[in-house]
This record gives structure tokens, sequence and C-alpha cells, in this order.
């Protein structure tokens, strides 16, 4: 079946650094792409989110990249902190907002 | 946003037991979710609660084991019917309000089945 997955299941940065989280797809008909942070212990929690018409997004410290071509989303987190260590996923959904999670990337920052 | 608030957000539970799960939203919803999130793994959705009819569930759940009810539009519950150690999970509602279309999650109810 369809599926959303992820490159890597652990990443490592400096703090201080700029990071960068990668989720390929594989829904052709996904419109809407989210991602969630969840801390040990805690509920997903909405970062940013790009619609299908749309190829790039920014936050505060975050942006969003979405290449339809190769159905390839990605988040950057400027000047990684401390507290930005936690599991990142991507999600992608369809009209009726059900989500497909990817299995998640571990993020840790060193001090 | 929503602020969505779960009930209980911890249990210990006995094999063979059921127990049902809350999911209260302080402002209305158009569409409320519920997911599984076992231990180490993401999530994966359970089904949509509709409101005022049957669930619509995904592939591998069904209602004998996951009846949920909607009986309005901030309200939803999830039990967790017969339990064994392999419901041993988190449990978390999701939804999207009815303005915007961003969704969002509550902090989940964790579940131990012994």
């Amino acid at each position: 079946g369809e599926s959303v997955g992820l490159h890597l299941p652990t990443l490592s940065v400096q703090e201080g650094d700029n990071s960068i989280i990668n989720c390929a797809y594989s829904n052709s008909a996904s419109d809407y792409f989210i991602w969630y942070k969840q801390e040990s212990g805690k509920g997903p929690q909405f970062i940013i989110d790009i619609r299908s018409n749309m190829d790039k997004r920014q936050g505060q410290r975050v942006t969003v990249l979405l290449n339809k071509t190769v159905k390839h989303l990605s988040l950057q987190i400027a000047a990684t902190q401390p507290g930005d260590s936690a599991v990142y996923f991507c999600a992608e959904a369809t009209g009726r907002r059900a989500l497909t999670f990817g299995s998640g990337t571990r993020l840790q920052v060193q001090p | 946003s929503a602020v969505i608030s779960q009930k209980p957000s911890r249990d210990i539970c006995q094999r063979g037991t059921s127990l049902t799960i809350q999911c209260q939203v302080d402002s209305q919803v158009t569409m409320m979710f519920w997911y599984r999130q076992q231990p180490g793994q993401s999530l994966t959705l359970i089904a949509t609660a509709n409101q005022g009819s049957e669930a619509t569930y995904e592939s591998g759940f069904v209602i004998d084991k996951f009846p949920i009810s909607r009986p309005n539009l901030t309200f939803s519950t999830l039990t967790v019917s017969n339990m064994s150690p392999e419901d041993s999970s988190i449990y978390l509602c999701s939804v999207v309000p009815r303005a915007g279309n961003t969704i969002y999650f509550g902090e989940g109810s964790w579940l131990t089945v012994v």
C-alpha cells in the first residue's frame, strides 16, 4: 500500500548547527503534509504544515520543503537547540485529513 | 487552535478487561480521529469518529475491539475491549477544528495491559 517513510532513523547535530530531516512519501494524491515533534512522554506537537500547491513554507526557525516531482519532504531547523531534541514525524493526508505517518527520526542535539 | 483533553492520561489494566478513553475538545471540530502508537513506533490510524453514526475503521481494526462514539462536535470516546498485553500502547485523539485545516493531537492515553 501507500506509505510514508524516513531516510534516517537518528540524526545527531551540534547545538547551533542547522538540522535537516528528510521524508519520502508515495501517495501522489496527498495534498497536505505536516511535521510533528514528539518529546518523551508527550503527544505529537504540530510544527509546520504545507499544502501541495506550495514548495516551501517558513516558520519560526523551521522551514518545510516539498518536492512533488520526487515525492520528498524535508524539515529544516535553524540554529538547533537542546530543546529541539525529540522524535520528528512527517505525515501526509488527503482531503479527509486522516494522516499517514512516517516512521520517525530521532534528533539528538549535542551541547 | 484546539485544546484537547484526554482521560485517562495513564492506566494499568488487567488482561481481559475493557477501558474507555475520553476525548474532549474546547471548540467544535469537523473531524475527529483515533490513533494508536505502539511502543517505539509511529502512529497508526484506528478510525474516523463520525458524529451521530458509526465510526469508519481502517484495515486491521474492528468495531467489536475498538467501539467508538461521537455524540456531538466536541466529544468522542474510544473503548479498548477485552484487552491483552499487545494492546499496551498510547491512544491518541486527533481533531480538525472548524476554522482551518491544521490537525491537532491530544497528549494521549498511555495504557499498559498486565
